[in-house]
């Protein structure tokens, strides 16, 4: 299997950091993908890692360690706007699909 | 911006009947994709297809499942005989490559009720 484990939900400031972490099975990994969702729409992309190191995208950064199987997004200047739930996936041993976490349903208060 | 589109957003189907789904890819994109979520779950590969024929497959995409590209620009999912399990958000994504290229862009879905 390709196992993906995130934390189901996290509470976080207006303003404040977040991070949140995502662990997957190593076996026939290519590339790590963070998707953000809010309620009812479709997931949109956020970033997409394969080699090691953070990579960093405005408000969002995006870390990936291939040897120990585990990703994290970073979240900066926390927005209401930036409660939804974020998907860690990656891909399929063959390529041709994305096999998603169960989401981390972010909650951010004022 | 090209986005992927779908049709219909609702559909509300009985038990045993046949639905198609159908989707617009962008339009210079060469993967298609179909997943679904289950309301509460997680989203879930279904299909992949590439150069007209079905690339990668799940467990869930089993003979009541069928996908078919009619022309050049339609991409559908057929579910011959509905179960009330198949209720679920089912959404499109096309991508320019495969997984490694990067971005799956994802349409804005289409919910199927089976009564």
């Amino acid at each position: 299997g390709q196992n993906i484990d995130q934390p189901t939900e996290m509470t976080a400031t207006e303003g404040a950091i977040v991070q949140i972490n995502c662990t997957y099975q190593t076996s026939g990994f290519n590339g790590l993908f963070w998707y953000q969702q809010h309620a009812g729409e479709a997931p949109t992309f956020l970033s997409y890692n394969v080699l090691d190191g953070l990579e960093e995208k405005g408000r969002f950064s995006s870390f990936l360690s291939r040897s120990k199987g585990y990703s994290y997004l970073l979240l900066k200047e926390l927005q209401m706007k930036d409660s939804a739930s974020y998907l860690c996936a990656r891909d399929s041993n063959s390529g041709y699909a994305l096999n998603f976490g169960k989401g981390t349903s972010l909650l951010v208060t004022p | 911006e090209p986005e992927v589109t779908q049709t219909p957003s609702h559909q509300v189907t009985q038990m045993g009947q046949e639905v198609i789904l159908r989707c617009v890819p962008i339009s210079n994109h060469l993967y298609f994709y179909w997943y679904r979520q289950i309301l509460g779950q997680k989203v879930e590969f279904l299909v992949s297809f590439y150069n007209n024929e079905i690339s990668e497959k799940s467990e869930i995409f089993d003979d009541q499942f069928s996908v078919e590209r009619p022309d050049g620009s339609n991409f559908t999912l057929k579910i011959r005989s509905t179960k009330l399990e198949d209720s679920a958000m089912y959404f499109c994504a096309s991508s320019e490559g495969g997984t490694t290229g990067g971005e799956q862009y994802f349409g804005p879905g289409t919910r199927l009720t089976v009564t």
